[in-house]
């Protein structure tokens, strides 16, 4: 079965530099959540689209913004990159209409370090 | 607001015994669902086990079994005669009804290590 697709998986970056990282959803799939997950740390929500629409946002630094494309693949834009940006970012989709009782899929995540 | 507590940092269990991960969760909305988590030290998320606030019995998923105390606001994952790829970081975390986005809030989660 197809799951959620992330790329890149790993990511190398300066400070102040701009990283864009991509989630390709399960098909058929509407929903889109963006988690990061620092060093040690629980997973912290940043951001999720329903329908290509942003539906949620949580701990999301302006730096960073997110979209979700007709093709529903979601791309999350990291700019002016900070040390404390080092993390691994998940993405996860799930069906809306599942509710709280909806599993969501997490995609294998992206691990970047900013140096 | 949701929250996730899990009191236990870091376990020890051997190997073929069972060992129960504690979660006690704090919500005023009556539907909502509690997941658990594994993530290797390779760092994927792996779904292992699912519980509906309004489920009348136990979830259970082969080796792993939810104990659902629903007055108690815990669900505590349990997991029968572990194994060594057992070792890992378990993640519980909860959605509510009437957080209309269902995002996931996750506990600090809580470390295994299986012994030979």
């Amino acid at each position: 079965a197809a799951g959620v697709i992330q790329s890149p998986r790993h990511l190398i970056k300066e400070k102040r530099e701009t990283a864009t990282l991509k989630c390709y959803p399960i098909p058929r799939h509407d929903t889109v959540y963006w988690y990061q997950q620092g060093p040690g740390q629980d997973p912290q929500f940043l951001i999720s689209f329903y329908e290509k629409m942003q539906s949620d946002k949580g701990s999301i630094p302006d730096r960073f913004s997110a979209q979700q494309f007709s093709d529903y693949h979601s791309e999350l834009n990291m700019s002016s990159l900070e040390l404390g940006d080092s993390a691994l970012y998940f993405c996860a989709s799930s069906l809306k209409a599942a509710g709280v009782y909806g599993e969501q899929y997490f995609g294998p995540g992206t691990r970047l370090t900013v140096t | 607001a949701q929250k996730i507590t899990q009191t236990q940092p870091g376990m020890f269990v051997q190997e073929k015994e069972a060992v129960t991960l504690d979660c006690t969760y704090d919500t005023s909305d009556p539907s909502y669902g509690l997941f658990w988590y594994k993530q290797p030290s390779s760092g994927e998320m792996i779904f292992l086990i699912y519980q509906g606030s309004y489920d009348q019995q136990n979830a259970t998923e082969g080796r792993y079994s939810l104990n659902f105390q629903k007055a108690r606001k815990s669900a505590n994952l349990v997991i029968s005669a572990s194994q060594l790829g057992d070792s890992a970081m378990y993640f519980c975390a909860m959605k509510s009804y009437r957080d209309s986005s269902y995002k996931l809030i996750f506990g600090s989660g809580t470390r295994l290590l299986v012994r030979p």
